[in-house]
């Protein structure tokens, strides 16, 4: 079976701190994709990684970093030095390829907060 | 960049009315989607379509549900006879070839059944 986790259904921090986003995801394909979104209060889903099975490198781009722990089925996003503005919902995802067409697997987000 | 455009952005209805939802997919992509956020709650898979027809869909995609490609462009969600429960925000997303690819997603429609 499919799923992923995000225990932390909220986080709030004061602006400057850094802050680190769970998610834990199970699945038997040895082939798939994880994602991380944002939804900001307007509700749309922004984009913000996709990282695949056989790349377990760790990933920065400017504030954010992603670390990927096939071992524990981790795929953590952090945010260095948070800003109101990263306020928003987050949702991990996987996808597990062909056999399920490609669907999304949706975490249940974890809500982020941050304070001025 | 291409976009995936929903419309309508909001859309309120009466309980028991047909509603049809319209994304205009990126135009080289294969692969589309269809999910659906009930307000505070996870994202839900509904439907996934592929060469003209349903690959997939969920248990929550019932009788009531229905999609559509009709003319190329558009694909569009239709729900018979709304209820209450169905007020949510409907995503649109397609992709090129699946994962690999990535998902692009449109901003979403959000259903009001009162």
């Amino acid at each position: 079976a499919q799923k992923v986790t995000q225990a932390q259904t909220e986080i709030s921090v004061v602006e400057k701190e850094d802050v680190t986003l769970d998610c834990v995801y199970e699945t038997r394909d040895t082939t798939y994709y994880l994602f991380w979104y944002k939804q900001p209060p307007s509700g749309e889903l922004v984009f913000l990684i996709r990282r695949n099975s056989f790349d377990e490198q760790n990933e920065i781009s400017g504030r954010y970093s992603w670390n990927f722990q096939k071992s524990t089925r981790s795929f953590n996003f952090t945010i260095t030095a948070s800003q109101v503005v990263d306020s928003a919902v987050y949702f991990c995802a996987l996808s597990t390829g062909r056999w399920s067409n490609y669907q999304l697997i949706w975490g249940a987000g974890t809500k982020l907060i941050i304070k001025p | 960049e291409p976009e995936v455009t929903q419309t309508p952005s909001h859309q309120v209805t009466q309980m028991g009315q047909e509603v049809i939802l319209r994304c205009v997919p990126i135009s080289n992509h294969l692969y589309f989607y269809w999910y659906r956020q009930i307000l505070g709650q996870k994202v839900e898979f509904l439907v996934s379509f592929y060469n003209n027809e349903i690959s997939e869909k969920s248990e929550i995609f019932d009788d009531q549900f229905s999609v559509e490609r009709p003319d190329g462009s558009n694909f569009t969600l239709k729900i018979r006879s709304t209820k209450l429960e169905d007020s949510a925000m409907y995503f649109c997303a397609s992709s090129l070839g699946g994962w690999g690819y990535g998902y692009t997603f449109g901003s979403g429609t959000r259903l009001t059944v009162v």
